[in-house]
């Protein structure tokens, strides 16, 4: 099974306008933790947000926040006043503390921002 | 501040040849890691490392080695390069325990010919 799903290859967006992007996952860990990373077209890969599974507040990290619906394993993230720098590739990722400590990536999604 | 240093950015191979990407940290991280990045298939990892001396295989090892000498470095070896290994490839690092993120380098896109 897919630790990490990702069900949205592309999502437009009106510029200013928020969106949300869909992250499911798939643990049997008590403890673990959740990730946003922002691919530029550039290519590099860029920290965003982080989820504990212990937390229990929502992560936000200016206008980005993390949806966390722990009963029904999802971790989506919801950027606000898109811009266009916003274009982007987005990943989900997790990390389990007790097996391994890998990573896990999703497919991504592709963001466009439409001025 | 260096973070996570991964050459070369580009290369182009020919098929069955030999070539390490290098990648080296400079934030005293136990854990480190190769991915591949293929269009629609998110990245995978290769290989992992959590500390010195111990390496693991990720989900598509086949194709590639790595050793672990130093906590700094963490290089990817191809042996003997085929079309199949045209892709982007990052590096990664991070702490070892807890949760924290990982850092990424800059990428190298491969290219095999």
């Amino acid at each position: 099974a897919q630790k990490i799903t990702q069900t949205q290859p592309g999502m437009f967006v009106q510029e200013k306008e928020a969106v949300t992007l869909d992250c499911t996952y798939d643990t049997s860990d008590q403890s673990y933790g959740l990730f946003w990373y922002k691919q530029p077209s550039s290519g590099e890969m860029i920290f965003l947000i982080y989820q504990g599974s212990y937390d229990e507040q929502n992560a936000t990290e200016g206008r980005y926040s993390l949806n966390f619906q722990k009963a029904r394993k999802s971790a989506n993230l919801v950027i606000s006043a898109s811009q266009l720098g916003d274009s982007a590739m987005y990943f989900c990722a997790m990390r389990e503390e007790n097996t391994g400590n890998q990573f896990y990536f999703g497919t991504g999604t592709s963001l466009t921002v439409i001025p | 501040n260096a973070g996570v240093t991964q050459t070369p950015k580009f290369q182009v191979l020919k098929t069955g040849q030999s070539m390490t990407l290098q990648c080296a940290q400079d934030m005293n991280h136990e854990y480190m890691s190769w991915y591949r990045q293929d269009p629609g298939m998110g990245l995978r990892l290769i290989h992992y490392s959590v500390g010195a001396g111990i390496t693991d295989q990720g989900e598509v090892p086949n194709g590639y080695n790595v050793s672990r000498s130093t906590t700094e470095d963490f290089p990817l070896r191809l042996l003997s390069a085929a079309p199949s290994q045209t892709s982007v490839y990052f590096c990664a690092s991070s702490y070892g325990s807890g949760l924290s993120e990982a850092f990424f380098g800059q990428g190298t896109r491969l290219t095999v010919v």
